[in-house]
């Protein structure tokens, strides 16, 4: 059972163009988002966090988006930019009993110059 | 500042044997989590350590083990090897392992099971 999805395996964008990436989650128990970008051959890289009592978090070109009642976070980059080009994890964090820190599957995103 | 250092980079092992990975955190860090990543599951949390103590554990079987060291570095066992266990472990450092306190990934350590 994938408590976070990632439904869209991959994006083509337009430089200078909004980029969207989308995460759902099942468990309204979470209490951390986190988002992370990765280059082939190398280990994720954090980009941004938001607790779950938030909805929005920004940091330069990049914004997360918390809807608790859709369970849905996403990550806005603007404007994308050719080095956005990656693969994008969302991750969820629960503390409260067995502890868990769940990623999704991955969004490749890939801005077109 | 030097990264989180993982070694080997690539190991070839066989069914039964057991492996050990090590990781080195980024200086001062004293949190260090291992992950496994794996085409079918994705990215998989499998424990994470602090002073020297397990803090949080993932949902992996015992034959995957790890410790941490005084100096913050830590190793990963896996015991008896098997075919599923190949995968890239990933390691990450953070300074207390705060909720939502950046963690600094290593490049992983490629282990592949014959």
């Amino acid at each position: 059972d994938q408590q976070v999805k990632q439904n869209s395996p991959s994006l083509s964008v337009q430089e200078g163009r909004i980029s969207i990436l989308n995460c759902d989650y099942t468990n309204s128990m979470f209490d951390y988002f986190l988002w992370y970008k990765k280059y082939p051959a190398e280990g994720p890289t954090f980009l941004i966090s938001i607790s779950s009592i938030k909805d929005k978090n920004e940091d330069g070109r990049f914004t997360v988006f918390l809807n608790k009642s859709a369970k849905h976070l996403s990550l806005h980059i603007v404007p994308s930019q050719p080095g956005d080009s990656a693969v994008y994890f969302c991750a969820a964090i629960l503390t409260s009993g067995t502890y868990k820190y769940i990623f999704g599957t991955g969004t490749r995103l890939k801005v077109l110059a | 500042k030097a990264g989180v250092t993982q070694t080997p980079r690539y190991l070839i092992k066989t069914r039964g044997q057991q492996v050990t990975l090590s990781c080195s955190p980024i200086s001062g860090h004293r949190s260090v989590s291992w992950y496994q990543q794996t085409p079918g599951q994705g990215l998989q949390f499998l424990f994470e350590y602090f002073s020297e103590t397990q803090r949080n554990k993932g949902n992996f079987p015992g034959r995957f083990s790890g410790r941490q060291f005084s100096n913050s570095r830590s190793e990963m066992n896996v015991s008896t090897l098997e075919l599923g266990d190949s995968a890239l472990y990933l390691c990450a450092s953070s300074l207390q392992g705060a909720l939502g306190q950046p963690q600094h990934f290593g490049d992983g350590t490629r282990l592949s099971i014959l």
